[in-house]
């Protein structure tokens, strides 16, 4: 079974442009959330993604969005960056089940330099 | 954002030593997940646990779910250089429902050959 696929795995971009990751989760999963890691920071949640539609955000500005495609894959777009936004992005797919704990499994992520 | 509270924040270790760390929180988690985090590379999974004083296996590794809820820990027995990376503690406060993991600040964990 395929594990989680993130593109592309490495980007670097210029201060106000913006940029598009994408995330193919494991077939059969349809959650979808995206988290940034930073050293200070740590691995904080972006949002979730279910069947198409946002279910969970996390404190990021707006500048960040993201949606899912009726296939479950994902895309995050971040507008405007900014040089704090460098990060290594991971996305994480879910086959979530009402009423037990999910397992979560990442992607090797996308290693996002602002310059 | 809110996190969990990890300690160690890292350990330098003899190989062949036992290693525990463990994570714990103020508020009631329903799903405990630990990962493992290569550098460059997106956290593995090594153990989920589900239920509150549960404890499980993996090889080498142990974790257990608090009977509180709000707490966890891990353990390696037997450490070896492959064990090197960064361990994260991640906790799940839905009840199966939702995919958002609020994760520790992590463990580093060196080991000496």
């Amino acid at each position: 079974k395929a594990g989680v696929t993130q593109t592309p795995r490495y980007l670097i971009k210029t201060r106000g442009q913006q940029v598009t990751l994408s995330c193919s989760p494991i077939s059969g999963h349809r959650s979808v959330s995206w988290y940034q890691q930073t050293p200070g920071q740590g691995l904080q949640f972006l949002f979730e993604y279910f069947s198409e539609t946002q279910r969970n955000k996390g404190n990021f500005p707006g500048r960040f969005s993201g949606r899912q495609f009726s296939n479950s894959r994902s895309e995050m777009n971040v507008s405007t960056l900014e040089l704090g936004d460098s990060a290594l992005y991971l996305c994480a797919s879910s086959l979530v089940q009402a009423g037990s704990g999910t397992e979560a499994f990442f992607g090797q992520g996308t290693r996002l330099t602002v310059v | 954002g809110q996190q969990l509270n990890q300690s160690p924040q890292s350990m330098f270790i003899q190989e062949g030593e036992d290693v525990s760390m463990n994570c714990t929180s103020s508020s009631i988690f329903n799903t405990w997940l630990w990962y493992k985090q290569d550098p460059g590379e997106g956290p593995v999974l090594l153990i989920a646990l589900y239920k509150a004083g549960e404890l499980t296996s993996n090889g080498r590794l142990t974790a257990q779910f608090g009977i509180t809820r709000k707490d966890s820990f891990l353990n390696i027995s037997a450490s070896i250089p492959s064990d090197v990376g960064i361990y994260f503690c991640a906790g799940q406060k839905g009840s199966g429902n939702t995919g958002k993991l609020i994760f520790g600040q992590g463990t580093t964990l060196q080991v000496k050959p």
